[in-house]
């Protein structure tokens, strides 16, 4: 099974700063991964799929890119609604469909 | 607008079963694959199980095979999840989530989410 990794685990960031979120897959996966964030007592939320392409209604702020073994996600300028917790995903080869361990996002 | 709205969860002692069920609307049910993602309490996600559009073909993360069968019920709109069998490391929230896209047998991102069920195993 592909494993996913990500990093880092946690990192405290101001608002407007810009945030970079690294992925990375034991195995080649194309394209086949999306990310997720995920904010206390509620359900994941997908940001991007196919690697770079975003969902319909989430903001340019966030943007993917990466093929292969390596993702990143980026957000360009942080917002306070944006604290929160992110997760990639790989698509590519299933079963099973997995989950990085995610990032936690949090207020400096 | 899509929704997905998780009912069935509760507690339940190690060894015993439960079915949890997932009423979608505001999509075309026999189209899109459906899942179940769980995630236990201050963890991460994790994939459960997949079911095709057509119900023909399902897939189950290894920590449950065996114990939980995956199914859908087209005159309900309604998926389910029957989970026998249940060990304490089930505890977790449970949310059923629907394919982005159109593939057989599925596409595997997850654009819409219910809200999720807790799922307690313990005596």
């Amino acid at each position: 099974a592909v494993q996913l990794t990500q990093s880092p685990s946690s990192l405290s960031a101001s608002v407007g700063d810009r945030v970079t979120i690294t992925c990375r897959a034991s195995e080649g996966i194309r394209s086949g991964l999306a990310w997720y964030q995920q904010k206390p007592g509620k359900p994941p939320k997908l940001l991007i799929y196919e690697a770079s392409r975003l969902e319909s209604g989430v903001p340019s702020r966030f943007s993917g890119s990466g093929s292969g073994t390596d993702f990143t996600l980026t957000i360009s300028s942080l917002q306070p609604e944006d604290f929160a917790t992110y997760y990639c995903q790989q698509f590519n080869s299933f079963p099973p469909f997995t989950f990085g361990p995610g990032t936690k996002v949090d207020i400096k | 607008e899509v929704q997905l709205l998780e009912s069935g969860g509760g507690l339940v002692q190690p060894g015993g079963s439960l079915r949890l069920s997932c009423a979608a609307s505001g999509f075309t049910f026999s189209s899109f694959a459906m899942s179940w993602v769980r995630q236990a309490p201050g963890k991460g996600l994790e994939w459960v199980s997949t079911i095709s559009g057509s119900g023909g073909s399902a897939y189950y993360a290894d920590s449950v095979k065996g114990r939980f069968t995956i199914s859908r019920d087209y005159s309900k709109n309604t998926l389910n999840l029957q989970m026998n069998s249940l060990r304490a490391e089930d505890t977790a929230t449970y949310y059923c989530a629907k394919d982005g896209r159109i593939v057989s047998p599925a596409s595997g991102e997850f654009d819409s989410w219910g809200q999720g069920v807790l799922v307690t195993v313990s005596s």
